[in-house]
């Protein structure tokens, strides 16, 4: 079964840094187009990061400059780390799968995992 | 960057009532590149469709996309209790991905 589950979310104050985590099974992060996903409380959905078969990487403006995603190819896990972090970046953060071309919808999503930035 | 609007917000229906979600762009969404998806509370967001009109594998037939340009819509033929939802529409045609407000299905 192709799955995806998210770790590393938590309570971190303003300015610091925190690494999520995301364990593939059922296929393989390098061969995929991968994103990040995230969803403030009570809010909508907003795309963060994405990064390609190919290994390039793309970013939302409220997030270039803070986050880097990157991936592990020997043990299949995508990983988003954010630095700087601000109140208005405390959501839930999916990571997902895009299902085939670099931009398209996603057809596999993780749980999700919550980050609250507060002091 | 495209900006989706979703209507209505909210959408109260009885079960068995036929539900039109509406999803409009703010600019023509390239090659009708226009995904739904439903989210149930505390869930992450499923697949429901995506190029517009493409049911995705094991979703059922009462759930059908249609529209082009910058005019969408999701379809629930008849629904069923599981069907009260939230539901965001996608543009993927132009780069920042972007996605509608969401709207909120509700039993009446």
């Amino acid at each position: 079964e192709e799955q995806l589950v998210e770790s590393g979310g938590g309570l971190i104050q303003p300015g610091g840094s925190q690494r999520l985590s995301c364990a593939a099974s059922g296929f393989t992060v390098s061969g995929k187009h991968m994103s990040w996903v995230r969803q403030a409380p009570g809010k909508g959905l907003e795309w963060v990061s994405a990064i390609y078969s190919d290994g390039s990487t793309d970013y939302a403006d409220s997030v270039k400059g803070r986050f880097t995603i990157s991936r592990d190819t020997s043990k299949n896990i995508l990983f988003l780390q954010m630095n700087s972090l601000r109140a208005e970046d405390t959501a839930v953060y999916y990571c997902a799968r895009i299902q085939y071309l670099r931009n398209d919808a996603f057809d596999i999503w993780g749980q999700g995992t919550l980050v609250t930035v507060s002091s | 960057e495209i900006v989706l609007t979703q209507s209505p917000g909210t959408l109260s229906l009885s079960p068995g009532e036929r539900a039109t979600l509406s999803c409009g762009a703010s600019q023509s969404v390239s090659n009708n590149y226009l995904a739904w998806y439903q989210q149930k509370p505390g869930q992450a967001p499923r697949r429901l469709i995506f190029g517009a009109s493409i049911r995705a594998p094991g979703i059922p037939d009462r759930f059908s996309g249609g529209g082009s340009g910058t005019d969408f819509t999701l379809t629930i033929s008849r629904l069923e209790p599981e069907d009260f939802a939230v539901y965001y529409c996608q543009q993927y045609g132009s780069s920042p991905t972007t996605f509608g407000q969401g709207t909120r299905l509700e039993i009446k």
